[in-house]
Formats: C-alpha cells, structure tokens, sequence
C-alpha cells in the first residue's frame, strides 16, 4: 500500500531562520495536501498540490510537488513563534484514500 | 456552522467493553474519514466512506466498525476495546475527497485501561 514518509520528525529553529520539511511517497499521488496541528489542536488544512512540478506560496510558506509527483516540500522563511506546530504532508491515491506522514515537530527558540 | 462535531470529547473504557464514538457534520460532505493519531506516527486511516451506504478499510481497521446511513453521520464503533486502542480519534470530512481538503474535528481522547 502507499507509504507517506517525512522528515524531519523534528526541527527546532532559531527564530527568523528558514527551514525545509521533505516529504516522500512510495508511489505517485493524484495530489498532495499539507496540515498543520498546533498542539493540543486538531490538524488544519493548509494547501493541497496537484501538478507536477508545482509551488504554491502563502506568506512566508512554500510549498513544491516533485516532477514526479512521488515528493513534496515545505519551506517556511523567517521563522516565527506562531509557526510552533506539526505539520503533516498527506498523499490521496487513486481510491480516495488520504495518508499522512509522520509529521515534523517545529519548535522555535525565540 | 458547525463543522465537524465529535463526541464525547474524552473517554475511558475498560478492556473488552464496546463503544461508539460519534462524528456529524453540517456541511453536506460526501467524503469521511476516521483516523487515529499516536506520538510519532501521524493519522493512520481506520475507514473511510465515499458517500452514505459506502464504507472501506483503510490502514488499521482491526477492531473498528463504520455505517454511514445518512451523509451527515459517521459513527465508528469499539468492538471489544483494547489497551492498544489507546489514542486520539479524529473524524474529518471532505466535499469531493481532496480539492479543499479535510475538516477535521476536535478529537476524541479515548484510554483503555
């Protein structure tokens, strides 16, 4: 069955750093999605990708679907406390059904 | 609005006690889904369901039963609870499976003792 991996499981970052959280499917995907989880909090939807190739921007978050469309890619910039969460990409296949990765853990040092 | 609606909120079982957990939703969704969510291992997929009278397995469905007889409502069912069924549930719901995403409810907090 489809596997979803990501990495890191964790990143801690400076404030005002950038950082990048990957995401790998062992299969090609229809379209990816990215959520986000503040803790103690129930994920959100942030963006779904659906072409090869495609980015997508909002703010100060980018978000790549691979040529492929078997990776995806998350790059926030300038890094701010009220990006603390768990962000989780999520791969639909052809039979509707949504899986997640692992998700990375974003702490930030203010 | 109210989105997606899970109850209860909080629960414990004994080991081999059965239970539903409820999901509704108001947003006229055909698409619905039951995850669990342990540290370190995301949302793993229990069922999902495509429309109302249509029901599948997804990634862990040992243990758990689904019916969706209305499009609104989406029950998941503990058979015989487990300690390793211990986790955080969560119910989320889409219009047509992917192009808006999932709406996920608050979660259910669920521990078997």
């Amino acid at each position: 069955g489809q596997q979803v991996m990501q990495i890191p499981q964790y990143q801690h970052v400076q404030e005002g750093e950038d950082f990048t959280t990957y995401c790998n499917s062992s299969t090609t995907l229809s379209n990816i999605q990215w959520y986000k989880q503040r803790p103690g909090g129930h994920p959100v939807f942030l963006i779904q990708l659906v072409k090869s190739g495609e980015v997508k921007k909002q703010k100060r978050l980018t978000f790549q679907f691979g040529e492929a469309k078997k990776n995806s890619s998350l790059h926030i910039t300038a890094t701010q406390t009220t990006d603390v969460g768990t962000y989780f990409c999520a791969g639909l296949s052809g039979d509707y059904k949504l899986s997640f990765g692992a998700g990375t853990t974003v702490t930030v040092r203010a | 609005n109210a989105g997606v609606t899970q109850t209860p909120k909080f629960q414990v079982l004994k080991t081999g006690q059965s239970m539903t957990l409820q999901c509704a939703q108001d947003m006229n969704h055909e698409y619905m889904s039951w995850y669990r969510q342990d540290p370190g291992m995301g949302l793993r997929l229990i069922h999902y369901s495509v429309g109302a009278g249509i029901t599948d397995q997804g990634e862990v469905p040992n243990g758990y039963n689904v019916s969706r007889s209305t499009t609104e409502d989406f029950p998941l069912r503990l058979l015989s609870a487990a300690p390793s069924q211990t986790s955080v549930y969560f119910c989320a719901s889409s219009r047509n499976g992917g192009d808006y995403g999932y709406t996920f409810g608050s979660g259910t907090r669920l521990t078997v003792v």
